[in-house]
């Protein structure tokens, strides 16, 4: 079975700063996808960003990016220029399992943005 | 296009009451999933449906049952609740338009069982 680590419960940044938030998996596929979802307060689950495993380039949305290292499985978030409200909690998430996919989740790091 | 959504927002059951959850998406999705998310431990899948007439378990399946009611709705039922069912139950979907494998989620349960 897949696992899915975020080794940092809490996390702060200031404002305007840059933060790195880990998130490592266990899988023996090659197929396979990767996704941060942002859960703030309210506790909608929001997708941050979206990794596809078969591609070697880092995907990028804005102000947040990732660093994908497929060999090491290590995927980690950076959120450049934080704003207040990228305070929450972000879940790293592993998908695979064609026809019968499904996400695993890390147990989360709760980010808290000082102003 | 509503997205996924859950009702009821928030419930209160005593220990042995029995309810159902319900979710329905209007995004032509296949594929939907039942998650309880407890303090601490991320989202754990309880069942999920790969496609309509179709359900399998997911890591805490136990005290749960589900039904795809058709392509829109998959329910949730606890049939003798337990304080340990105590718990924010998310439903998701994904499939259909691409990107596919990405899951769209609804707002969530809040379930307090006495």
């Amino acid at each position: 079975a897949q696992t899915v680590t975020q080794s940092q419960p809490e996390m702060s940044v200031q404002e305007a700063e840059t933060v790195t938030l880990s998130c490592t998996y266990d899988t023996s596929e090659s197929d396979y996808y990767l996704f941060w979802y942002k859960q703030p307060p309210s506790r909608q689950m929001i997708l941050v960003i979206r990794q596809e495993a078969y591609k070697q380039q880092n995907a990028t949305e804005n102000r947040f990016s990732v660093n994908f290292q497929k060999a090491a499985k290590s995927f980690s978030l950076k959120i450049s220029d934080s704003q207040l409200g990228d305070a929450a909690m972000y879940f790293c998430a592993y998908g695979s399992g064609g026809s019968n996919y499904k996400l695993t989740f890390g147990k989360g790091t709760l980010l808290t943005v000082n102003p | 296009n509503a997205g996924v959504t859950q009702t009821p927002k928030f419930q209160v059951l005593k220990t042995g009451q029995s309810m159902t959850l319900q979710c329905a998406q209007d995004m032509n999705h296949n594929s939907m999933y039942w998650y309880r998310q407890d303090p601490g431990m991320g989202l754990r899948l309880i069942y999920y449906s790969a496609s309509e007439g179709t359900t399998d378990k997911g890591e805490v399946p136990n005290g749960y049952n589900v039904s795809r009611l058709n392509k829109r709705e998959f329910s949730l039922r606890l049939e003798s609740a337990a304080p340990s069912q105590t718990s924010v139950y998310f439903c998701a979907s994904n499939g259909g338009n691409l990107p596919q494998e990405t899951q769209y989620f609804g707002p969530g349960t809040r379930l307090l069982v006495l």
